[in-house]
């Protein structure tokens, strides 16, 4: 089946550097990817959404400013948490829609650590 | 604006009882409806993918149907197993303003116990 690679899985980091997360579809183009995060025992919060080559879509109540998206190609899109600080520890999830069939596919999540 | 309700949150099963999980949403002009499982601090892994022009869509144990018009869709999940304790998502995906937007219910918390 279609695999995201994120990366990297598990990162800390000191508080008030930046953090870049990769999202990858392997053996598909992705149009369209989404980025999440999620507390614990908690659902997954939609950040943003990314067409390759525009710009990002953000939720509301979502810092774009804090909350890079890059969507350089049809198969990476970025997620760099700018200026991090500890309420920004949390789980973050990507996923990628397949281009014909519109199936989303989800990499397997980045846990960031703020100290 | 989509809202996705899922029920129960949490159920409790032994092993072997087959079981519904159920889906509602409120707009009904979606692109497709997904259903995903989540085990605890992993990403999701998409289960079954139902296009809007479908009716159900069978893997295995699970069979997943679909009534766009009355905006509900189960899972149903045959002789269950202790390995399918996990968390179980639905996802709509629709259009809001030209943009494709995807929204995700809480979860149901399956527990199967041997």
């Amino acid at each position: 089946g279609a695999v995201v690679s994120q990366h990297p899985s598990w990162v800390i980091c000191k508080s008030g550097t930046s953090v870049k997360i990769e999202c990858r579809s392997l053996d598909f183009q992705a149009t369209t990817m989404f980025w999440y995060r999620q507390f614990p025992k908690q659902s997954l919060m939609l950040m943003a959404t990314s067409n390759e080559g525009s710009k990002a879509t953000y939720e509301q109540g979502v810092e774009k400013d804090k909350f890079l998206i890059n969507h350089a190609s049809l198969t990476l899109s970025t997620l760099t948490v700018t200026s991090a600080h500890p309420e920004d520890s949390s789980f973050y999830i990507c996923s990628a829609r397949r281009a014909n069939t519109g199936e989303l596919f989800f990499g397997e999540g980045s846990r960031l650590t703020v100290l | 604006k989509q809202e996705v309700t899922q029920i129960p949150a949490a159920l409790s099963v032994p092993e072997g009882e087959n079981l519904v999980l159920n889906c509602s949403f409120t707009d009904s002009a979606i692109y497709n409806l997904q259903w995903f499982r989540q085990d605890p601090g992993k990403g999701l892994t998409s289960l079954l993918l139902i296009q809007s022009s479908q009716r159900e869509q069978t893997s295995g144990r699970l069979n997943a149907s679909l009534d766009k018009s009355s905006g509900r869709s189960t899972l149903y999940i045959a002789a269950s197993q202790p390995g399918d304790s996990a968390t179980y998502l639905c996802a709509v995906s629709s259009s809001l303003g030209g943009y494709s937007t995807l929204t995700f219910g809480k979860g149901t918390m399956l527990l199967v116990s041997p």
